[in-house]
């Protein structure tokens, strides 16, 4: 597709469940980051990947957390055990990696997930 | 200090306004800048890019002041669609080369009637 496409758009889970996320970034786009926005709150990093290396995993908030990219392309975000301080809409992006466009992202829609 | 300070806001203008937010950063070698624009509950989306002094897209000017490290966006005639969150986001030079960038917490701008 010519954007970066997320599923699910929403989840609704029960708290102890595990989820998975899915992020299609552009094509080409070697640069990969996941962030999650509470309601009425700013951007929090999670993880970035370049090619399929991940070498800033400095904010996922627990072990609970964890995240890969195959092929340098699709990445999954899998949280365990779900808490309800989970919730959240999880947001993917993708930029080209190098030069001075490599700070111009491009947001998929969100996947929102709700921990009951 | 944050690494990306702006003022939460929110600006409440009428139409046709002028209005200014600033966004101060703390790494002084940063190079790139960026001003992003989210709507609400919608994903941000990059409305200028900031690499020299500054730039300018129609009624949207971004300015960038290095001395004093911050970075300006002004808005002139302000319309009721340009009601929304405005994120100041960074790019400072990272030990090995790799990216990562510094969001600020957004300036909220509610445009009314």
């Amino acid at each position: 597709g010519a954007g970066v496409s997320q599923s699910p758009s929403n989840k609704v889970t029960e708290k102890g469940k595990d989820v998975e996320l899915r992020c299609d970034p552009i094509s080409g786009h070697t640069a990969l980051y996941w962030y999650r926005q509470s309601l009425g709150q700013g951007l929090e990093f999670l993880i970035y990947f370049q090619g399929n290396s991940a070498p800033d995993k400095s904010g996922l908030p627990s072990d609970r957390f964890s995240a890969e990219r195959t092929g340098g392309s699709v990445s999954t975000l899998t949280i365990q055990r779900t808490q309800q301080e989970d919730s959240a809409v999880y947001l993917c992006a993708s930029s080209l990696a190098r030069g001075a466009r490599a700070g111009e992202l491009f947001f998929g829609e969100g996947s929102r997930l709700t921990v009951l | 200090r944050k690494e990306v300070e702006q003022d939460p806001g929110p600006f409440n203008v009428p139409e046709g306004a002028t209005v200014a937010f600033n966004c101060t950063y703390s790494n002084s070698a940063s190079q790139s800048f960026f001003w992003y624009r989210q709507d609400c509950r919608k994903e941000p989306k990059l409305l200028m890019s900031v690499y020299s002094s500054g730039n300018e897209d129609g009624r949207f000017t971004a300015q960038l002041n290095r001395a004093s490290q911050y970075i300006s966006l002004l808005i002139r005639d302000s319309k009721l669609s340009d009601s929304a969150t405005y994120l100041c986001v960074v790019y400072p030079p990272q030990a090995g080369g790799y990216n990562k960038l510094i969001f600020g917490a957004g300036t909220r701008l509610a445009v009314h009637p």
